[in-house]
């Protein structure tokens, strides 16, 4: 989706933290989404966060919402090699058509 | 619960043929969407459906056909397949305006020669 922007790859070893970004321009999205991908599988819902908060913590994952900036991040703590996957961030807007626009995806490598 | 199911797994055609993906739920979700995704592009919604019986088109939708009979099904039909798409075709439900959690599919990868 062309109003969501990720960035394509991000490497980090086993144990840092990882910062996966996301920006988006509809100021109307009401829930932002990150969705994880592992390699042949369908999405899995990570979590999610609605946009009248600035942050959700949810065990290893933290996400960070910038409204002013249309920020969106997604932070691992303690990247095990389990978490290499695509993460996908999307949006859905205030309408009734409940369809959710993603980002192109960041391919995050785990390096032992 | 099975969740959402969809058939093929893999699929291979040639330009011209046609052919039906199939997608089920067994959540007794109202709303059933298609996505395809593609390289460097993430998903895009092809169709989606509120209901049984009403349908509408995504962002993506030529060359692709919907209907909606049961609460369950969702079928996507290529009448007149195209190597352009050639593609990985996600299904996806969710509950109604209560939840705003989709479910996705394992997908279905076509290959259009």
């Amino acid at each position: 989706g062309e109003d969501v922007e990720q960035s394509l790859f991000l490497s980090v070893r086993e144990g840092d933290s990882s910062v996966i970004n996301c920006t988006y321009t509809d100021s109307s999205s009401t829930y932002l989404y990150w969705y994880k991908q592992e390699p042949g599988a369908g999405l899995q819902l990570l979590t999610y966060i609605f946009s009248n908060m600035d942050m959700k913590q949810d065990q290893r994952l933290t996400v960070l919402l910038n409204k002013k900036d249309k920020h969106l991040s997604l932070r691992i703590a303690d990247t095990q090699t389990g978490d290499s996957a695509i993460y996908f961030c999307a949006h859905k807007m205030d309408t009734g058509r409940r369809a959710l626009t993603f980002g192109s995806g960041t391919r995050l490598q785990v390096q032992p | 619960n099975a969740g959402v199911t969809q058939t093929p797994k893999f699929q291979v055609l040639k330009t011209g043929q046609s052919m039906t993906l199939q997608c089920a739920q067994d959540m007794n979700h109202e709303y059933m969407s298609w996505y395809r995704q593609d390289p460097g592009m993430g998903l895009r919604l092809i169709h989606y459906s509120v209901g049984a019986g009403i349908t509408d088109q995504g962002e993506v939708p030529n060359g692709y056909n919907v209907s909606r009979s049961t609460t369950e099904d969702f079928p996507l039909r290529l009448l007149s397949a195209a190597p352009s798409q050639t593609s990985v075709y996600f299904c996806a439900s969710s509950y109604s305006l209560a939840t705003e959690t989709q479910y996705f599919g394992p997908g279905t990868r076509l290959l259009v020669l």
